[in-house]
């Protein structure tokens, strides 16, 4: 059975920093791209980056390009965000998806449960 | 920029009703959509890809249909557990987007 655990999210003053884990079970994590994806309260979706199986392409959206950076480790069946320089508008449920493809269909067949972040003052 | 458009934004139906739910592009996305419903309390999860595949365990009252820019996610007879909210999203052109999503509540 796949698995998603997120983790590392929290209340973080705005400018400061969070890094966010996610740990992948169920299936060969080398195989597949993985993305993060989040939801602020109330609101729909927005894909944040994604990393492909072996780090060789990364992308993120225009939104955190710059502030975040997405990283894994192989080793480990790991999934991180680093989230510098966050803003009130970062608030949100931040997902771990998993992707279809090695390189990034961006088509997210397995979801976490999401770790909520939380930016304010 | 693509814009997604989604409609109706509520859609109102009793169990056993069929379910029609439409994904509009501003420009062709070809055939690579995606719809994902999701219940509260919920991650999202992925009903059908590249327009009309259903996803790995999704029932077959599920279908999905369209080309270009306009997409229809068809539930057949609606189910106890189907009412949720269904997004779409486009792989096609930069950058990749979720629709606002319709909202499926029982009448």
């Amino acid at each position: 059975e796949v698995q998603l655990v997120e983790s590392g999210g929290g209340l973080v003053q705005p400018g400061r920093s969070l890094r966010l884990s996610c740990a992948a079970s169920g299936f060969t994590f080398d195989d597949y791209a993985m993305h993060w994806v989040r939801q602020a309260p109330g609101k729909g979706l927005e894909w944040v980056s994604a990393i492909s199986w072996n780090s060789g392409s990364i992308s993120y959206a225009d939104s955190v390009k710059g502030r975040f950076t997405i990283s894994r480790d192989n080793a480990k069946n790991s999934l991180y965000l680093q989230m510098n320089s966050l803003r009130a508008e970062d608030t949100a449920l931040y997902y771990c998806a998993k992707d279809m493809d090695s390189n990034g269909w961006h088509i997210f067949d397995y979801w976490g449960q999401g770790t909520l972040v939380t930016v304010s003052s | 920029e693509i814009v997604l458009t989604q409609s109706p934004g509520t859609l109102s139906l009793s169990p056993g009703e069929r379910a029609t739910l439409s994904c509009r592009a501003s420009q062709s996305v070809t055939r690579y959509l995606a719809w994902y419903q999701q219940k509260p309390g919920q991650p999202p999860r992925l009903l059908i890809y590249e327009a009309s595949n259903r996803a790995t365990g999704i029932p077959a009252r599920f279908s999905g249909s369209g080309s270009g820019t306009d997409f229809t996610l068809t539930i057949s007879t609606l189910e106890p557990e189907d009412f949720a909210v269904y997004y779409c999203h486009q792989r096609t052109n930069w950058p990749f987007i979720f629709g606002p999503g319709t909202k499926v509540d029982i009448k």
